[in-house]
């Protein structure tokens, strides 16, 4: 059974860089097959589709988004993780990070979600 | 590109919910649904149109036609209250604005 971990600063300050890591257990990243991503959700809103990376590091990021985002990957560490630049307080968010069954398809595995605050 | 669902449904409990989905030639995309309980995760109930994941009930079905995205829950139970969301992908992965199913 897949199982996916978020995890990184429970708060950020405005203008500064919001980082997250996703910790994969119970399958490999290296093993391909599978994107990589990340979604967030505003407070009491809907769900806002971030970017996703595939194991050799290819990405592909939401336009609206892609400024600001890098996706990065550790295969070794069988992580993959998140930043986002000039943080404002529409950033705030629950951030999930989930795995794609096929680049652009289907979440079939879901982190449990971070809030992360932004305010200084 | 936008993903149209209603904000609210309401079923009778046993009942057959019925949440829509729309979209420009949406019935030519892959479309997926999430059910999310309150402080929860997205699960998926439906990926690819019609197909279930592995542990959803039968009583969770979809169908794509021109326009519209359904997503069907028969036999409705309580815990079925969640709010369910439809995705597809078009140049980007969009999501519906969500619709809050209430069970009677």
């Amino acid at each position: 059974q897949v199982q996916l971990q978020e995890s990184g600063p429970g708060l950020v300050k405005p203008s500064q860089t919001l980082s997250l890591t996703c910790t994969v257990s119970g399958g490999s990243i290296s093993s391909g097959g599978y994107y990589w991503s990340w979604i967030r959700q505003h407070p009491g809103k809907g769900l806002e589709w971030i970017g996703y990376i595939y194991h050799s590091g290819s990405t592909y990021y939401n336009p609206s988004l892609k400024s600001r985002v890098t996706i990065s990957v550790d295969t070794s560490k069988n992580q993959f993780s998140l930043k986002l630049t000039s943080v404002t307080a529409a950033d705030t968010a629950v951030y999930y990070c989930a795995r794609d069954g096929g680049g652009g398809g289907y979440l079939d595995y879901w982190g449990q979600g971070t809030l992360v605050p932004v305010s200084s | 590109y936008e993903l149209t669902q209603p904000l609210s449904v309401s079923v009778a409990l046993g009942q057959t919910a019925r949440i829509t989905c729309g979209g420009n030639d949406i019935g030519n995309k892959n479309v997926h649904w999430y059910q999310q309980r309150p402080g929860q995760a997205p699960v998926l109930v439906i990926y690819r149109d019609t197909s279930r994941p592995s542990g959803i009930p039968e009583r969770f079905s979809g169908s794509t036609s021109g326009n519209t995205a359904t997503l069907t829950i028969s036999r409705a139970q309580a815990g079925d209250e969640a709010d369910y969301y439809c995705q597809v992908w078009d140049s980007s992965s969009v999501f519906g604005g969500g619709t809050k199913l209430t069970v009677l």
